[in-house]
This record gives C-alpha cells, sequence and structure tokens, in this order.
C-alpha cells in the first residue's frame, strides 16, 4: 500500500485558517487521497477526497499537487471544535481491496481559543 | 437519521474470559468493517462484510478472534480467551456499498482485559 507522511501535530487559533499537510510520493495513478478526522472519543468521520483537481466541500478544501506526491487539507476558519485528529489515507479507485482504509497515526490538531 | 450504534460503549473483562461486541449498522447499508485501534494509533482493519459473507477477514489478528453478520445487517465480534494485549477500542464502520467513498464509524467500544 503507499504510504502517506503527516506532521505529528499542528496548533492553530481560533478563527485562523489551517493548512494541514500530507505527503505521498509513492502515489499511484488509481489513488485517491481521502481525509478522515476523530474527534476525541468518538469514531473517525470523512472529510473530503479528491484524485487530481483541487475540491471544496463544507468541511473543507482540498489542494493537490500537480505531480499528486503531496496534498494539504484546508480548514478555513479553525473553530474549537476543529480539534481533532486528522488522516491522510489513499485509496486505490480500482483495486480488489479497495474498500480498506489504511490509516496512519494521522495529525493531533490542536485549536487555540 | 440513526448512525452506527455500538454496543456496549466500554467492556471490561478478565483475561482469558470470552467477550462480544456488538455492531448497528446503517439501515441499508451492504458493507460492514471492523477495525481496532490501540491508544495513540490510527485503527487498523479487522475484516469487512458483503451481505452475510466475510468477504476480507485477513486483519484478524489470530483464531481468537471471530464476526458473523447473519442477516447482512447487525454484526458481533467475538473474542475468546481475552488477552491483555486486545485491549482497544474496537471501531465499527458500514457502507451503502464497498465501493462508497465514505465510510460511516461507530462510536466504538473500548475493550479493557485486566
Amino acid at each position: 500500500d503507499a504510504k502517506t507522511t503527516q506532521p505529528n501535530s499542528m496548533e492553530s487559533n481560533e478563527e485562523e485558517p489551517v493548512h494541514l499537510p500530507c505527503n505521498h510520493s509513492t502515489i499511484s495513478g488509481t489513488d485517491y487521497i481521502h481525509w478522515y478526522r476523530q474527534l476525541p472519543s468518538q469514531g473517525p468521520e470523512y472529510v473530503i477526497h479528491g484524485l487530481t483537481s483541487n475540491v471544496n466541500n463544507r468541511m473543507a478544501s482540498l489542494a493537490i499537487a500537480e505531480d499528486r506526491k503531496s496534498s494539504t487539507l484546508i480548514l478555513h476558519r479553525a473553530t474549537l471544535r476543529d480539534a481533532a485528529v486528522y488522516y491522510c489515507i489513499l485509496r486505490d479507485g480500482f483495486g480488489g481491496s479497495n474498500y480498506k482504509l489504511t490509516f496512519g497515526k494521522g495529525t493531533l490538531l490542536t485549536v487555540n481559543p | 437519521g440513526a448512525g452506527v450504534s455500538q454496543t456496549p460503549s466500554n467492556k471490561v473483562t478478565e483475561k482469558g474470559k470470552y467477550v462480544e461486541l456488538r455492531c448497528d449498522p446503517i439501515s441499508g447499508h451492504t458493507a460492514l468493517y471492523w477495525y481496532r485501534q490501540s491508544l495513540g494509533q490510527g485503527p487498523e482493519f479487522l475484516i469487512y462484510f458483503q451481505g452475510t459473507g466475510a468477504a476480507d477477514d485477513s486483519g484478524l489478528p489470530n483464531d481468537r478472534f471471530f464476526a458473523v453478520r447473519p442477516e447482512g445487517s447487525v454484526s458481533t465480534l467475538k473474542i475468546q480467551r481475552t488477552e491483555r494485549g486486545d485491549s482497544a477500542v474496537y471501531l465499527c464502520a458500514s457502507s451503502p456499498d464497498p465501493g462508497s467513498y465514505e465510510q460511516y464509524f461507530g462510536p466504538g467500544t473500548r475493550l479493557t482485559v485486566t
């Protein structure tokens, strides 16, 4: 499985933008980039995903480098409720076992009031 | 609508005992997954069901672990002869089908083996 690399932790201030990086230098052409987050004492929740183009939804934006070897999850205005562990995950769009999510340790985001 | 629910939320058991963990997926979701999360780690895949059958159980650590989904809805993860190393949060997720881009996770069951 292609691997991802994320910083162990990041800090932000409330109402400021947050850029969470993810490196995936061995990404294959059919791998989608998925982000999940896990709030304290909860199961992970889906945030966003993309293949090549930048993506926006109500929760966040995903910026994907042109060579696809890195991506950035952008929270436009962090709130205290965004404090969580954020996971960057590669999923093969066509592989036989693409149902399987492979989580790393993720990035622990702390949001300061 | 109702999300994925898991019971119990917490389970404390003695080493060597048998435990069952239950997962109620979102109604209509055919795909169901179990993951295990140890302290400070991300979740690790255990098993995947498509309908009633276990399509991939490659993540089960050994034969003490077994899971069923007899009617294609509720699933039970069963652990025999529990060991202290089995202590973890057991997470269940479901999706409309295995190709869905989103898996919906339950809150997990925290298992502590003393």
